[in-house]
């Protein structure tokens, strides 16, 4: 059973505005995690990850926020720019293997 | 500091022949992983290798699928012989295997079972 969920298969936002995309999580042991960025006919890289010992963290135009007691995270990204459209994956980072989920695919229209 | 590399890039093939996929992690990197992504799903880990030994193969169809990583660098993906339902995009990633050192992906190659 998937313990790491994103219940959005898609979200389409307009350029300049933010993406939020969720993530919910059934494990309150879980106290890392990461978010993949996947382009078409590349594989999967590395975005942004969070540790339980902080509720945010930032890198440019990504900030990923994670609520502890709703066991929910949430990736934004502004201002969204066509170039982030992608399927985004949020997966538990406390194993050495990565368990992915059908992800989300955001689009960023002009 | 150079990607992982995989080819082919693209392969079509009948269903019951055999085929192979080649990955050369990123120099160093002790852990090397084989996915598997079904269109419009997310990678399936197939195998985990830790230098050439195998850490976890428990979601690879070992009638069909074999995996190899013998001098704990570059391995190959095998499948003999291959199924229509086997069409999916083979990623290949390694890490450092160490703390929470974050996997880096191949671009990975195109199966067509025909």
């Amino acid at each position: 059973d998937q313990q790491v969920k994103q219940n959005s298969p898609s979200l389409s936002v307009q350029e300049g505005r933010i993406s939020i995309l969720n993530c919910d999580y059934t494990n309150s042991m879980f106290d890392y995690f990461l978010w993949y960025k996947k382009y078409p006919a590349e594989g999967p890289t590395f975005l942004i990850s969070i540790s339980s010992i902080k509720d945010k963290n930032e890198d440019g135009r990504f900030t990923v926020f994670l609520n502890k007691s709703a066991k929910h995270l949430s990736l934004h990204i502004v201002p969204s720019q066509p170039g982030d459209s992608a399927v985004y994956f949020c997966l538990d980072g406390n194993t050495d293997k990565l368990i992915f989920g059908t992800g989300t695919r955001l689009q960023v229209f002009p | 500091e150079a990607g992982v590399a995989q080819s082919p890039r693209y392969k079509i093939i009948e269903k019951r022949q055999s085929v192979a996929f080649w990955c050369n992690p990123i120099s160093g990197h002790a852990t090397l992983y084989w996915y598997q992504q079904i269109l419009g799903q997310g990678p399936k880990l197939l195998i985990q290798f830790q230098n050439n030994g195998v850490v976890d193969d428990s979601q690879l169809p070992k009638d069909r699928f074999s995996a190899e990583r013998l001098k704990g660098v570059d391995s190959t993906l095998k499948i003999q012989p291959a199924k229509l339902e086997d069409s999916a995009v083979y990623l290949c990633a390694s890490s450092p295997g160490h703390g929470n050192s974050p996997l880096h992906f191949g671009n990975g190659t195109r199966l067509t079972v025909t």
